[in-house]
């Protein structure tokens, strides 16, 4: 099992829509996860930080944690064509060398 | 403005050619990282560096080389031992405290010419 993993996608909205990215990581004891945003061409850049389980929301960004089932997800509400990126999660890994480890990207792709 | 400067923003080598990627930061952060990532994958820890002086291989750190002589700066060498170098080339940077997130440059792209 990867570390952290993602759906590659890509994921295809229509504009308007709820946009859903999940990611799932392996180890249990973990405390500190991250979205990510990634234009074409361009370096990544956080944008949720989440260390808590239940919901945190900004603006129209909620990221959800359930440390239980070792899952963060990433909603985008009212999706906009500037959305239109790759999303990466990141999640601090304890066991072992404590390290930031990235899943591999979800493409999303919205819809006019 | 706070933040981190990669320079060049392209660049080209020729075979057996060593090239330095610069990295410098004012975020007076003691954690800095060097990550590769190829079209349409995902990012490959190189180096990384948590205090002056000191520093680590990543996953792929053969064929690169990494001086951190200063907190601000973590400059990585492409050497001529790395046979494909073509990639994007990400520098980051993080604070001292366990559950801090790192954050990025705007990258330097690589090419042989």
């Amino acid at each position: 099992q990867k570390e952290v993993e993602q759906n590659s996608g890509p994921l295809s909205v229509p504009e308007g829509a709820i946009a859903s990215l999940n990611c799932t990581y392996s180890d249990r004891v973990s405390q500190s996860f991250f979205w990510y945003r990634q234009y074409s061409g361009k370096s990544p850049e956080l944008i949720m930080s989440i260390y808590s389980n239940g919901d945190k929301e900004d603006g129209r960004f909620t990221a959800q944690l359930n440390k239980a089932s070792q899952y963060v997800s990433l909603l985008i509400r009212d999706s906009q064509p500037s959305d239109s990126a790759t999303y990466l999660c990141a999640v601090i890994l304890i066991q072992g060398a404590q390290k930031l480890v990235f899943g591999q990207g979800t493409r999303l792709t919205i819809n006019p | 403005d706070g933040g981190i400067t990669q320079s060049p923003k392209y660049l080209f080598r020729k075979e057996g050619q060593n090239v330095t990627l610069s990295c410098e930061q004012n975020l007076n952060h003691d954690a800095m990282y060097w990550y590769r990532q190829d079209p349409g994958q995902g990012l490959r820890l190189i180096y990384y560096s948590q205090i002056v002086n000191d520093f680590q291989k990543g996953d792929i750190a053969e064929g690169y080389s990494v001086s951190r002589e200063k907190k601000e700066s973590f400059p990585l060498t492409v050497t001529s031992a790395q046979k494909n170098p073509t990639a994007f080339y990400l520098c980051a940077s993080a604070g001292a405290q366990a559950n801090q997130p790192q954050h990025f440059g705007d990258g330097t792209r690589l090419s042989i010419l």
